[in-house]
């Protein structure tokens, strides 16, 4: 199985709801990312879990929280978000956190914040 | 951290070779390059990797010259499939229990026929 499963493929939301995204990976992957990516634009890092533990947080606003319940599991819950921050957000694995090692990625939640 | 710069589009014919050019001048030393290949609405998927020399598989080729400061991804006899963006990367090693990759702002490849 070399798939990243997310959901829910498409999310829209008020600025005043909380909602979690979902990512599912089980190819024994260790380190595992969220991006976001606006239209037309690659995708930006945003956060990375690596063995479970946060290991890198790209300077991310508080409403974005991210979770690692176990080495398959990664979500993202939001909070208060801003219209700005509609987006597609892709969530990936790879093996290790090693920066040669090939990423797996979703196939992405479409979110929209009215 | 290691920049890449890509040429923004290309265009193409169905059955031609077609070859983007990637360069990253400061690349680190223990910095792999890779390419990504997108489809609108789906995520990126891997292609290639290289650390230097040439690379090939049963989809395309990555020549890499020895100062490392550039790469091109070559994808032989391209179809109106291979119509995508494509995205070069180099990792950064100075995490050593997590990476850390910047994708480049990519290159629209249009496959005509």
């Amino acid at each position: 199985d070399t798939e990243v499963t997310q959901t829910p493929k498409h999310l829209v939301m008020g600025m005043t709801n909380k909602k979690s995204l979902k990512c599912e990976q089980h190819m024994g992957h260790r380190a595992m990312y969220w991006y976001k990516q606006k239209a037309k634009k690659p995708p930006e890092l945003m956060f990375v879990y690596s063995y479970e533990k946060l290991s890198i947080n790209e300077s991310v606003p508080s409403r974005f929280s991210p979770e690692c319940p176990n080495s398959s599991l990664l979500n993202l819950h939001l909070h208060a978000l801003q219209p700005e921050d509609s987006a597609l957000y892709l969530c990936a694995s790879s093996q290790d956190g090693q920066g040669q090692s090939e990423q797996y990625f979703g196939p992405g939640t479409r979110l929209t914040v009215t | 951290l290691a920049k890449t710069t890509q040429p923004i589009s290309m265009d193409s014919y169905e059955g031609q070779e077609v070859n983007i050019t990637c360069s990253h001048n400061n690349i680190a030393t223990n910095d792999y390059i890779t390419w990504y290949q997108q489809f609108p609405s789906q995520g990126p998927r891997f292609i290639i990797q290289g650390y230097k020399t040439k690379v090939t598989n049963e989809v395309a080729s990555l020549f890499i010259p020895a100062d490392r400061k550039s790469s091109t991804l070559s994808l032989p006899r391209v179809s109106l499939s291979d119509t995508a963006v494509y995205y070069c990367l180099v990792g950064d090693p100075r995490y050593s229990s997590a990476s850390k990759i910047i994708f480049g702002s990519g290159t629209r490849l249009s496959i005509r026929p």
